[in-house]
């Protein structure tokens, strides 16, 4: 595609379900992020991967959160016995080169996460 | 750890006035720069960046520059639009893969 896709748009989760968000990088592109972003915060790094290695998960919030990219494209972050506090905006970003900082990334409209 | 502070918003301004947001940064080692720009309805995208002190990033009359004397990166544009109305963020990233690091976010409004 164009950019990058995620799905759902929206979703409303009672507190205690299972969630799954899925992420389309744009084709082609090496690194893959997840971020998550509170309402009228900026966004929080969860977790990078390069290709289907999941090479940093420093930002995961606690171990409810996983997130994975098996063939090194579409990728998908879990949440599990979703809280309150989970409600939030989660981004998904790629970026074509794999070691440098000075990359732009290109984010995908994001998935809100409405936790009752 | 690394951190990101932008000034506080929102800000409304009359077109053709001139914009500074203000963003500071505290970072070990030589961090690149970035402002990303979000619009109403669409995604975070590059609005300019700058990867080493005294760099000047530009874009769409946007400017920012570098400067590690002071650890900021404020944004100026002399002549803003209507268009420009968005929610603007200043990042950093000091990894080698270009993980950011965000400030809170400014919401800009710009009034005819």
């Amino acid at each position: 595609g164009a950019g990058v896709s995620q799905s759902p748009r929206y979703k409303v989760a009672k507190r205690g379900q299972d969630v799954a968000l899925r992420c389309d990088p744009i084709s082609g592109h090496v690194s893959l992020f997840w971020y998550q972003q509170a309402l009228g915060q900026g966004p929080e790094f969860l977790t990078y991967f390069q290709n289907e290695a999941q090479l940093d998960k420093s930002g995961l919030p606690s171990d409810r959160f996983f997130a994975e990219r098996p063939e090194g494209s579409v990728s998908t972050l879990k949440i599990q016995r979703t809280q309150q506090e989970d409600s939030a905006v989660y981004l998904c970003a790629s970026s074509l080169w794999r070691d440098s900082n000075t990359g732009e990334l290109f984010f995908g409209e994001g998935s809100r996460l409405t936790v009752l | 750890g690394d951190s990101v502070t932008q000034m506080e918003g929102p800000v409304t301004l009359s077109e053709e006035a001139f914009l500074t947001i203000n963003c500071t940064y505290t970072a070990t080692g030589y961090p690149s720069l970035f402002w990303y720009v979000q619009y109403p309805g669409e995604g975070l995208q590059l609005l300019l960046k700058a990867t080493k002190a005294d760099d000047k990033g530009s874009n769409k009359g946007f400017e920012a520059t570098y400067r590690k004397e002071t650890t900021s990166f404020h944004l100026e544009k002399g002549s803003v639009q209507v268009s420009d109305s968005a929610v603007y963020f200043c990042a950093l990233s000091v990894t080698s893969y270009g993980k950011l690091t965000f400030g809170q976010g400014t919401i800009l409004t710009v009034h005819p």
